[in-house]
């Protein structure tokens, strides 16, 4: 049974590009959340999707964020029109349901130049 | 919303001895506290975690405790090895916010051998 994936792993985007990271959950998780790392802090919570669904999005940026989880396909996160502060680890986490642990992947280390 | 306090943000110990990292929550409806640890350039990977219906439990050299009327958590490693030198991020969820973690700033332990 895979983990959690994401890619890409690594992604270098120019400022002013636009950034799409990709996350398939663990087989049989519905639920998935993305956070944010900036280096030496801690994940800091984004948005938490099911499928078709944004279910809560009270940590994301209000504008160049997005982030969809569809019926087929990975969920995406994507950012337009990059400045050097996206620059992070970006992480997604699968969960079966509600209230239960969530998994993370191997996150997308993004860097802005 | 909630806020996790973790203390200390750095914790050198010699090979053999014990950890402790402590966590407070504001948010006296969060139920579940997992704990994750993170390896340099790794995935956050869950260790232990505990429910609010439960005070202790304990899975060989780690062990978390849960005071729900003080509202802090703590976790326990015991008889440390070189190995479990990394981050250490605590984490809270309240039930009636659905499912978003709330994540301490985390823990750098070294383990000196």
């Amino acid at each position: 049974n895979a983990g959690v994936m994401q890619n890409p792993r690594h992604l270098v985007r120019r400022r002013g590009q636009e950034a799409r990271l990709r996350c398939s959950p663990m087989k049989g998780h519905s639920h998935v959340y993305w956070y944010r790392q900036l280096p030496e802090e801690g994940l800091k919570f984004m948005v938490y999707l099911q499928k078709e669904n944004i279910i809560d999005e009270s940590g994301m940026p209000k504008e160049r964020f997005s982030a969809e989880f569809p019926k087929e396909g990975p969920s995406i996160l994507r950012i337009q029109q990059v400045v050097r502060g996206d620059s992070a680890a970006y992480f997604c986490a699968s969960s079966r349901g509600l209230q239960e642990t969530q998994y993370f992947g191997p996150g997308t280390r993004l860097l802005v130049l | 919303g909630e806020n996790v306090e973790q203390h200390p943000s750095t914790l050198s110990v010699q090979e053999g001895d014990s950890a402790v990292i402590k966590c407070t929550y504001s948010d006296s409806a969060s139920n579940y506290f997992p704990w994750y640890k993170q390896e340099l350039g790794k995935r956050p990977q869950l260790i232990i975690d505990i429910r609010s219906n439960v005070g202790e439990k304990k899975d060989q050299r780690i062990a978390v405790t849960l005071n729900k009327t003080a509202k802090h958590f703590s976790l326990h490693i015991t008889e440390t090895q070189p190995e479990d030198s990394a981050v250490y991020f605590c984490a809270a969820t309240p039930a009636n916010t659905g499912n978003q973690f709330y994540f301490g700033t985390g823990t750098s332990l070294t383990v000196i051998p």
